[in-house]
C-alpha cells in the first residue's frame, strides 16, 4: 500500500532560482491539495485540484506559484523567483471525494522542506 | 490565515496521564478534524466527527464538538511517550479544504 509521496524531501535553492517540487497521490484519488506550512504553524491551504481541475487558489498563492495536475494523477507546484519568505514544508495531500454530500478524508505526504538562501 | 487556535500551546505530562486538548474555530464548518505530525515530518488524520455529532471515540482518543461554542477537544487517555508530538485541529469548510489550527506540542514524559 503505497501512501501519497512527495520529491524532493528537501531543497534548498538560492533567491532568484526557481523550484519544482512533485506530488503522487494514491493512486485512486480523485482531489489533490497543497499546503504550505511555517516552522510553528499549522498548514496552510495554498490549492486544490479535482482530477486535473485546479479548482480553488489561496489568496497565498502569488503569481510565482504555479500549480498543475496534467493528468489527473500527480502534481507539481512550481515557485519562480523564490524569496528568502518562500522557506517552509510544502505538504501535499490527497483524498477520494464521492458524489454527494460525503466527507473525504485527506492523506498527507511527508512534505518537501524547501530552504531559500 | 489560521481558523482558530489550539489550547494550550505546549503541554507535557507523564506517561500514563491523559491529555486534553482544546481547539477553537471560527466560522461553520463541515466537520472537523484531529491530524498528529511527528517534528518535521507529514501529518496523519486521527479522527473525524461531522457537524451534527457531539462526541466521537476511537480507541485511546476522544473527541467532543461543540458547534454553539464553536470548539472541539481532543482527550488521550494513558498516555505514552510515542503519542509525543504536534496535535492538529482542521475544520472543513464549505469548498472540502482544510482549515488548521496553530497546534499543541505535546510532550509525554517515560
Amino acid at each position: 500500500d503505497t501512501g501519497v509521496s512527495q520529491d524532493p524531501r528537501h531543497k534548498i535553492t538560492k533567491r532568484g532560482q526557481n523550484v519544482t517540487f512533485r506530488c503522487d497521490p494514491i493512486s485512486e484519488h480523485n482531489r489533490l491539495y497543497w499546503y504550505r506550512q511555517t516552522l510553528g504553524q499549522g498548514p496552510e491551504f495554498l490549492t486544490y485540484f479535482q482530477n486535473e481541475a485546479q479548482l480553488e487558489k489561496s489568496r497565498l498563492l502569488s503569481d510565482r506559484f504555479s500549480a498543475e495536475r496534467p493528468k489527473g494523477s500527480f502534481s507539481t507546484l512550481e515557485i519562480q523567483r523564490t524569496e528568502q519568505g518562500d522557506s517552509a514544508m510544502y505538504l501535499c495531500a490527497s483524498s477520494l471525494k464521492l458524489t454527494g454530500p460525503s466527507t473525504d478524508t485527506q492523506y498527507f505526504g511527508p512534505g518537501t522542506r524547501l530552504t531559500v538562501l | 490565515s489560521q481558523q482558530g487556535e489550539e489550547d494550550p500551546q505546549a503541554l507535557s505530562i507523564q506517561e500514563g496521564e491523559n491529555a486534553t486538548m482544546n481547539c477553537s474555530y471560527k466560522t461553520s464548518i463541515n466537520n472537523l478534524q484531529w491530524y498528529r505530525q511527528n517534528s518535521g515530518r507529514g501529518l496523519v488524520h486521527l479522527i473525524l466527527i461531522r457537524s451534527n455529532e457531539r462526541e466521537k471515540h476511537s480507541g485511546r482518543l476522544r473527541v467532543t464538538l461543540d458547534t454553539s461554542k464553536k470548539s472541539s477537544s481532543l482527550l488521550i487517555t494513558a498516555s505514552r511517550a510515542a503519542d509525543t508530538a504536534s496535535y492538529f485541529c482542521a475544520t472543513e469548510d464549505s469548498s472540502y479544504k482544510l482549515i488548521f489550527g496553530s497546534g499543541t506540542r505535546l510532550l509525554v514524559r517515560p
